[in-house]
């Protein structure tokens, strides 16, 4: 079956460090993938997209990996602050298909 | 410009109930895609419409339907409320069908039924 995993529902980090959220999937060949952060009450808000072909994206403290072999994107975030604190969804697009998401981890930075 | 827009923001219905929720899509974008979202899960797809025609749909039941209008807009109708219909409903737009340049979400409609 088709499946889109992101390895933890929580991540607990201290302001300055990396945070790193991985997103696995199973039976899919996506097209791209994307990334999206999600506050508590709010839809979700687009932050990256890596297409198939590429390896890695970068967009100021963010930076999204994407290994087709592996089937597995990382989305890190440098310099962590509180502000960070939210939702992070994945989200891939197969031809033919909807934009498929993640459950989510919600990353928690602490000062 | 304003973001994609829903209406109504809140809403409580009961059992076996019909509601209507609307989505205006940010000018330009062809796109609106809905979704649903219970607590603690993601945003799960349920239909995309693309020039006014339906290109695809999530498994749900046909209880759920939507359409999109001539000026883009789109309206998510769900027949006989269940109270596991209680979620958050999203409508993202985008400029194409294929979200290649992400999707711009509304901030929902907040669905409870009793």
């Amino acid at each position: 079956s088709q499946k889109i995993e992101q390895n933890s529902e929580a991540l607990n980090i201290q302001e300055g460090k990396t945070a790193t959220l991985t997103c696995n999937y199973t039976n899919y060949s996506p097209a791209y993938l994307q990334w999206y952060r999600q506050d508590p009450g709010r839809g979700p808000v687009f932050l990256l997209l890596i297409r198939e072909n590429e390896k890695e994206k970068r967009k100021e403290r963010l930076k999204v990996t994407f290994d087709t072999t592996l089937k597995q994107s990382l989305f890190h975030i440098t310099a962590s602050q509180p502000a960070d604190s939210a939702t992070y969804l994945c989200a891939l697009y197969q031809a033919g298909t909807a934009l498929i998401f993640g459950k989510g981890t919600t990353l928690s930075v602490s000062s | 410009d304003a973001g994609v827009t829903q209406s109504p923001t809140h809403l409580i219905k009961t059992r076996g109930q019909h509601v209507t929720l609307r989505c205006s899509p940010i000018s330009g974008h062809k796109s609106v895609s809905w979704y649903q979202q219970v607590l603690g899960q993601g945003p799960q797809f349920i239909f995309q419409y693309y020039e006014k025609e339906e290109r695809g749909r999530g498994n749900f039941p046909d209880r759920f339907s939507a359409r999109q209008f001539p000026n883009y807009s789109s309206e998510l109708n769900v027949n006989a409320l269940l109270l596991g219909d209680s979620a958050l409903y999203l409508c993202a737009s985008s400029l194409a069908r294929g979200a290649n340049y992400g999707y711009t979400f509304g901030s929902g409609t907040r669905l409870t039924v009793v």
